[in-house]
């Protein structure tokens, strides 16, 4: 499986200051996804990054909120905007498993942002 | 309804039982299924995935899938405190979108 590392691994901001969270991987990806977890609650999807198009963003989450960035077959960046205590919680980034693993995902260790 | 269903827990047993942990489903269009463990503040760690119904085998896990009445279940066999962790459902639906329940919280006493 793939070696999957996000930056930062925590961090503590305030409200109204942006986030940019970032995510390589240690082989080429196809799909790179970005989730949310949040406090006790499972995790849901935020958006789908391919290489070379735009982030194709799920029910309730919106670009200017969440700007996607994946400018290769590595590495994605995910920015939490314009901040406030909700979005508070653990972004993941995963990759899918490619090859015949390509219908599972593999996921980075998280980042947990606190926000003030 | 959520698509995903899982009883949250938490669920404590003691070292050596078999654990049962259960999901079920409302779409049938979903075809592959996962099993997570997840360990406090550490990301999703992929235990298993299955397509279609039927067992499948890894060492004291055992995933099982009964696509008849939408449901999944993960058996642990001989199960250890190091087991003890959050474990995830998960079905894959179109376009890699993984639909998640809510996680069962794990303790294996010793």
């Amino acid at each position: 499986s793939a070696v999957i590392s996000q930056k930062p691994s925590r961090d503590i901001c305030q409200r109204g200051t942006s986030l940019t969270i970032q995510c390589q991987v240690d082989s080429q990806v196809t799909m790179m996804f970005w989730y949310r977890q949040q406090p006790g609650q499972s995790l849901t999807l935020i958006a789908t990054a391919n290489q070379g198009s735009e982030a194709t963003y799920e029910s309730g989450f919106v670009i200017d909120k969440f700007p996607i960035s994946r400018p290769n077959l590595t590495f994605s960046t995910l920015t939490v905007s314009n901040m406030s205590p909700e979005d508070s919680s653990i972004y993941l980034c995963s990759v899918d498993g490619g090859g015949r693993a390509r219908d599972t995902q593999y996921f980075g260790p998280g980042t947990r942002l606190t926000v003030l | 309804q959520k698509e995903v269903e899982q009883d949250p827990g938490p669920l404590s047993v003691p070292e050596g039982a078999i654990v049962s942990l259960n999901c079920t489903y409302s779409n049938s269009a979903f075809q592959y299924f996962m099993w997570y463990r997840q360990y406090s503040r550490k990301g999703p760690e992929l235990l298993m995935y299955t397509y279609s119904s039927g067992n499948k085998e890894d060492g004291r896990f055992t995933a099982q899938v009964d696509k008849s009445s939408k449901y999944i279940s993960l058996f642990i066999r001989d199960s250890q405190p190091s087991d003890s962790a959050t474990y995830l459902c998960a079905s894959l639906y179109q376009g890699g979108k993984l639909i998640f329940g809510q996680g069962t919280e794990l303790s294996v006493k010793p």
